[in-house]
């Protein structure tokens, strides 16, 4: 069974500041999909990045980057320049690639609240 | 691209009723996904579907859950005689039919109180 922690319940940072949020996992699997979702405060969870554990290269999209170190079986979120709206609630979250023995369901870690103050 | 869709937003009911929560998925995502939040947490991992067909069921899905997708589009979670233990944010998502099919789209989920 795949295990996913996050191990910072609650972060803050300052507007226009870097923040970066932790996340490891554990599983037997080679092959594998892993996610930060955000879900702010009353609202819907959206993906925010998304990496294949096969490509060697951190993922980034805009503001948000990723740390992948497979073989530590780490996966870090670094937020630059952040601002007020990326005020939520952010989740890791793992999946194995097809035909492997949990592909199609999420596993996820426990959260880790983020506050941008002004 | 309307979204995932979920009805009723927020259910109360009393111990030992039944609920049921509907689920319209993007349109033309053949994969469709039900989570359990309790307050604080991450989700949790119910069932899945493609098309009609429900693939996976987790323990946590007691005997007085069910589930259908009867003509592959809109989903169904029911729970029969309801517990305090079962209230919780019930979140919905699906997911595309080919390329990016690992992806999931969220629901507003539904939030069950159970008194």
């Amino acid at each position: 069974a795949q295990t996913v922690t996050q191990s910072q319940p609650e972060m803050s940072v300052q507007e226009a500041e870097t923040v970066t949020l932790s996340c490891t996992y554990d599983t037997s699997e080679n092959n594998y999909y892993l996610f930060w979702y955000k879900q702010p405060p009353s609202r819907q969870m959206i993906l925010v990045i998304r990496q294949e554990a096969y490509k060697q290269q951190n993922a980034t999209e805009n503001r948000f980057s990723v740390n992948f170190q497979k073989a530590a079986k780490s996966f870090s979120l670094k937020i630059s320049d952040s601002q007020l709206g990326d005020t939520a609630m952010y989740f890791c979250a793992f999946m194995t690639r097809a035909g492997g023995t949990s592909y199609g369901k999420l596993t996820f870690g426990q959260g880790t609240i983020l506050t941008v103050h002004p | 691209d309307t979204g995932v869709s979920q009805n009723p937003r927020h259910k109360i009911t009393k111990r030992g009723q039944n609920v049921t929560f509907r689920c319209d998925p993007i349109s033309e995502h053949n994969r469709l996904y039900w989570y359990r939040q309790t307050l604080g947490q991450g989700p949790e991992f119910l069932t899945y579907f493609q098309n009609e067909a429900q693939l996976e069921k987790s323990r946590l899905l007691s005997d007085r859950f069910s589930a259908e997708r009867p003509k592959g589009s809109f989903s169904t979670l029911e729970i029969q005689r309801t517990e305090q233990g079962d209230s919780a944010m019930y979140l919905c998502a699906s997911s595309p039919r080919d390329s990016g099919q690992e992806t999931q789209y969220f629901g507003p989920g539904t939030r069950l109180l159970v008194l």
